[in-house]
């Protein structure tokens, strides 16, 4: 079936540091892919998004491509800051619902 | 516009009971789907229910179920509850749910504590 592997976290960081996620994914077919960002006691808020193959989602400083050939959706930023610690989840689409990584927690130190 | 609203917030229920929470999806959306989050699991896909009808279901007893109302609003039912219901239940909302790049919106949750 349809699954979503990530990077294991805890992810720590200094502010202004380069930032990768990585996240590979198992399909059939071509389901548009997601990035989720779950900040302490809170829901998941969608970050950015993917629909094809070759496209850039983009939000915040974030950015994803989607690409097919490594089927892969890795998450950058260039410069976090502290407010970006969070916990972030890769998804993808599967005929109406989403099928998640198991998350990758990332701390942002000053 | 207001997002995916869920209630409630928090509770609190003793084993073997049955509890219900409800969701609001955004307005104009009529896909509506259930998802437990728990540290051991992660995030999984309880069903999806769309124009009042289930469309999709995963892989949980049956002590879980659905149902969504003619305004898309929608609530889950867990009766007989374990231990290891405790969890966060997520909600959200898409336009239409199906693969075509609509994104799904998730309220705040309902965080459930099973005692």
């Amino acid at each position: 079936g349809n699954s979503v592997t990530q990077m294991e976290g805890p992810v720590t960081l200094s502010e202004e540091a380069f930032l990768t996620i990585n996240c590979t994914y198992t399909a059939t077919g071509y389901p548009s892919l997601f990035w989720y960002v779950q900040y302490p006691g809170e829901g998941l808020q969608l970050l950015l998004k993917a629909t094809k193959a070759d496209d850039k989602g983009s939000n915040k400083g974030f950015e994803a491509t989607y690409r097919k050939e490594t089927t892969s959706f890795h998450l950058e930023k260039g410069s976090v800051q502290v407010s970006d610690s969070a916990v972030y989840f890769c998804a993808l689409s599967d005929r109406g619902k989403l099928i998640f990584g198991q998350g990758t927690e990332l701390s942002v130190k000053p | 516009k207001a997002g995916v609203t869920q209630t409630p917030r928090y509770l609190i229920k003793t084993r073997g009971q049955q509890v219900t929470l409800s969701c609001s999806p955004i307005s104009g959306h009529r896909s509506v789907s259930w998802y437990q989050q728990t540290p051991g699991q992660g995030l999984q896909f309880l069903f999806e229910y769309f124009s009042e009808t289930q469309r999709n279901k995963g892989n949980f007893p049956g002590r879980f179920s659905g149902r969504q109302f003619s305004n898309s609003r929608s609530e889950m039912n867990v009766s007989t509850l374990e231990l290891g219901d405790s969890a966060l239940y997520l909600c959200a909302s898409s336009l239409v749910g199906k693969d075509s790049g609509n994104t799904i919106y998730f309220g705040e949750g309902s965080w459930l504590t099973v005692v």
